[in-house]
């Protein structure tokens, strides 16, 4: 296993259409995070799960972002009705979770959002 | 809420001289404090952390100590390398594992 791998690197989309974007984890971690990064600014939380539960989701920055990860595994993050305001570089992280402390979250390459 | 702040750059150095990012924070409890870097073209990787008061964190040189009195997590390194142009950030967690709370980051810059 080689890391974190996100797909597409970059996506290029009109306007009001939907784009989804995949997650794939280290295959030992549980957790997996997804951030927005805009430019000039730090990684911004958006959510996260342990397997397949979604512990946190408030923190999505509108009901047109939804994410899942039906098997505990690869995980997706779709936008509906793309916004000029949704561009900007997505990130997901894997992680281990126990009760042993502080666990590293490893960070894909990102997905490059453009809406046009 | 929580927050973290950064000096902003980019800050440019000849190679050999020390460097000093600054990082200060605003949490309600007592964080874990992260250093990130981002190498060009890269993903974020973990540099070092801190997870207690006065705990220092150190790795490839670099160096950031855990100062709860001023609230502070500044990143040093003695000697700075061409290869230490990046983009640097701060960060923290309440939670040991949970959500991670950034600043705006800062570009190093390295001059031979």
């Amino acid at each position: 296993d080689t890391g974190v791998s996100q797909d597409p690197r970059h996506k290029i989309t009109k306007r009001g259409q939907n784009v989804t974007f995949r997650c794939d984890p280290i295959s030992e971690h549980n957790r997996l995070y997804w951030y927005r990064q805009t430019l000039g600014q730090g990684p911004e939380f958006l959510t996260y799960f342990q397997n397949e539960a979604q512990l946190e989701k408030s923190r999505l920055l509108s009901d047109r972002f939804s994410a899942e990860r039906p098997k505990g595994s690869f995980s997706t993050l779709e936008i509906q009705r793309t916004e000029q305001g949704d561009s900007a570089m997505y990130l997901c992280a894997s992680s281990q979770w126990g009760d042993r402390g502080f666990y590293e979250q490893y960070f894909g390459p990102g997905t490059r959002l453009t809406v046009t | 809420g929580d927050s973290v702040t950064q000096m902003e750059g980019p800050v440019t150095l000849s190679e050999e001289a020390f460097l000093t990012i600054n990082c200060t924070y605003t949490a309600t409890g007592y964080p874990s404090l992260f250093w990130y870097v981002q190498y060009p073209g890269e993903g974020l990787q973990l540099l070092l952390k801190a997870t207690k008061a006065d705990d220092k964190g150190s790795n490839k040189g670099f160096e950031a100590t855990y100062r709860k009195e001023t609230t502070s997590f500044h990143l040093e390194k003695g000697s700075v390398q061409v290869s230490d142009s990046a983009v640097y950030f701060c960060a923290l967690s309440e939670d040991s594992n949970y959500q991670l709370i950034w600043g705006a980051g800062t570009k190093l810059i390295i001059k031979p």
